[in-house]
């Protein structure tokens, strides 16, 4: 089965500052989905950014990027010229390309700091 | 369209008492998913549904828990009888087949005293 792990609980970064949410995997297939979902103190969980594991390519939103190492199985997420609206809980997630649900690590909870 | 609803938003209930937990999906998406978030161990999957069929309840802790989904514009998860050790968000999540993204709906946070 596959499996997520987030090892950092709590990060913390001051406002406009870059900050680094780590994220591995353990999966024996080649192709799959990986997710950044950010869940503010709404409850909502908002879809960040995607990668698809065949596209070598980092995926790019504004102000959010990744860094996707599938030999290491790494898929860490960088936050840009952090905001106060950035502060949340972040979970990285997996699927397999087949139709199967989201597998999800426990989460980073970020704090920005004004 | 108005994004996947779940009703209530919050439930308060007894230790003992039957709990039903309500989703309507986007209109269209043929796979749903019902997770549980707690602080102790995350999001988890429940169960999920394509064409209204269950596929995997695996993640379903006991059976006090059971899922239905009479058809493609809703789902129900009953907990009977429900134990504090219940409490915790419950989320519902549709997907069309093909895509990459699922949708959340707001959560239900469940209370049981």
């Amino acid at each position: 089965a596959q499996t997520v792990t987030q090892s950092q609980p709590e990060m913390s970064v001051q406002e406009a500052e870059t900050v680094t949410l780590s994220c591995t995997y353990d999966t024996s297939e080649s192709d799959y989905y990986l997710f950044w979902y950010k869940q503010p103190p709404s409850r909502q969980m908002i879809l960040v950014i995607r990668q698809e594991a065949y596209k070598q390519q980092n995926a790019t939103e504004n102000r959010f990027s990744v860094n996707f190492q599938k030999a290491a199985k790494s898929f860490s997420l960088k936050i840009s010229d952090s905001q106060l609206g950035d502060a949340a809980m972040y979970f990285c997630a997996y699927r397999s390309r087949g139709n199967t649900p989201l597998v999800f690590g426990k989460g980073t909870r970020l704090s920005v700091i004004a | 369209d108005a994004g996947v609803i779940q009703s209530p938003r919050h439930e308060v209930t007894e230790m003992g008492q039957e709990v039903t937990l309500r989703c309507k999906p986007i209109s269209g998406h043929d796979y749903l998913f019902w997770y549980r978030q707690t602080m102790m161990r995350g999001l988890e999957l429940l169960i999920y549904f394509n064409n209204n069929v269950p596929i995997d309840d695996s993640g379903m802790p006991e059976d006090r828990f059971s899922a239905k989904m009479p058809n493609a514009s809703f789902s129900t998860l009953k907990i009977q009888p429900s134990e504090p050790r219940d409490s915790a968000v419950y989320f519902c999540a549709s997907r069309l087949q093909g895509n990459t993204e699922a949708f959340f709906g707001q959560g239900t946070r469940l209370t049981v005293v």
